[in-house]
C-alpha cells in the first residue's frame, strides 16, 4: 500500500497570508490526524477528523482550520499566519481497529517570512 | 502534558542491543503503550505497541513490566540507521487514540 502523503513538501509564505496544506491517508484509513512540530514546542496535535467530522482538537487558535473530504483526504488550513507557525506539520492516518495506530506522512515544511 | 518520562538522550555500540526506558506510572487499565521514532526531519514512524504483554515484531521487542507502569523498547541489533529520537506514548480509545508526545529519548548508533 503506498503511504500517506502530503503536499507541498515545502512552502514560503509572509506574514499575513494564509496557506492550504493537503494530506491522503492510506487507502483504507478513514482517520486524519495533524500535528504541528516545532524546535521549542515538539510535536502538537491540531486536531483529527473521522468520517468528515472533526472528532478532537488541540489547543491552537481558530486560525488553525481543517475538513476532511469524502474520500478521506484532508487539508489543512491557516489564515493570517504569523511567525511563530514556521514549523513542519505532520498528517498522520490511522484505521478505526482498536488500537488506532497512526501513520504519519513526511510532513510540510512552513517557512513564514 | 505527556504521560510518559524518557531519559533525553542515550547512547549505544552499533551491533549491540539498545534498550530504552520509559516510565508511565499513571497509566489507565485501558491504555496502550505506543513506541514511534522520528529520524531528522522525517515523519515520525511507528514501531511498536502493546497492552499488557511483551511483544515483538520485525523491528523490536516491547517489554512492559507487570504493573504497567513502565516499560522497554529493545531494538536487539542496532544499526547506525537507528540513529533518531524515540517516543514513548501512552493512549487510549477514550481520547480516540489522541497521542500526546513527550521530548522522547535522542538516541545515537556509535560505530
Amino acid at each position: 500500500k503506498a503511504g500517506v502523503t502530503q503536499t507541498p513538501r515545502y512552502l514560503i509564505k509572509t506574514r499575513g497570508q494564509q496557506v492550504t496544506l493537503s494530506c491522503s491517508p492510506i487507502s483504507g484509513h478513514r482517520s486524519v490526524s495533524w500535528y504541528q512540530q516545532t524546535p521549542g514546542q515538539g510535536l502538537q496535535f491540531l486536531f483529527e477528523y473521522f468520517s468528515e467530522t472533526q472528532r478532537n482538537k488541540g489547543n491552537f487558535p481558530g486560525r488553525f482550520s481543517g475538513r476532511q473530504f469524502s474520500n478521506s483526504r484532508s487539508e489543512m488550513n491557516v489564515s493570517t499566519l504569523e511567525l511563530g507557525d514556521s514549523a513542519l506539520y505532520l498528517c498522520a492516518s490511522s484505521t478505526i481497529d482498536s488500537t488506532d495506530t497512526q501513520y504519519f506522512g513526511p510532513g510540510t515544511r512552513l517557512t513564514v517570512l | 502534558d505527556a504521560k510518559t518520562t524518557q531519559p533525553p538522550s542515550m547512547d549505544c555500540a552499533e551491533g549491540r542491543a539498545a534498550n530504552l526506558p520509559c516510565n508511565h506510572s499513571t497509566i489507565s487499565g485501558n491504555e496502550y503503550v505506543y513506541w514511534y521514532r522520528q529520524i531528522h526531519s522525517q515523519g515520525p514512524q511507528y514501531i511498536i505497541h502493546g497492552l499488557k504483554n511483551n511483544e515483538t515484531n520485525e523491528m523490536a521487542s516491547l517489554i512492559i513490566t507487570e504493573d504497567r507502569k513502565s516499560s522497554t523498547l529493545i531494538l536487539p541489533h542496532a544499526t547506525l540507521r537507528d540513529t533518531a529520537v524515540y517516543y514513548c506514548i501512552v493512549a487510549s480509545m477514550d481520547s480516540n487514540y489522541q497521542l500526546i508526545w513527550g521530548a522522547g529519548t535522542k538516541l545515537i548508533i556509535k560505530p
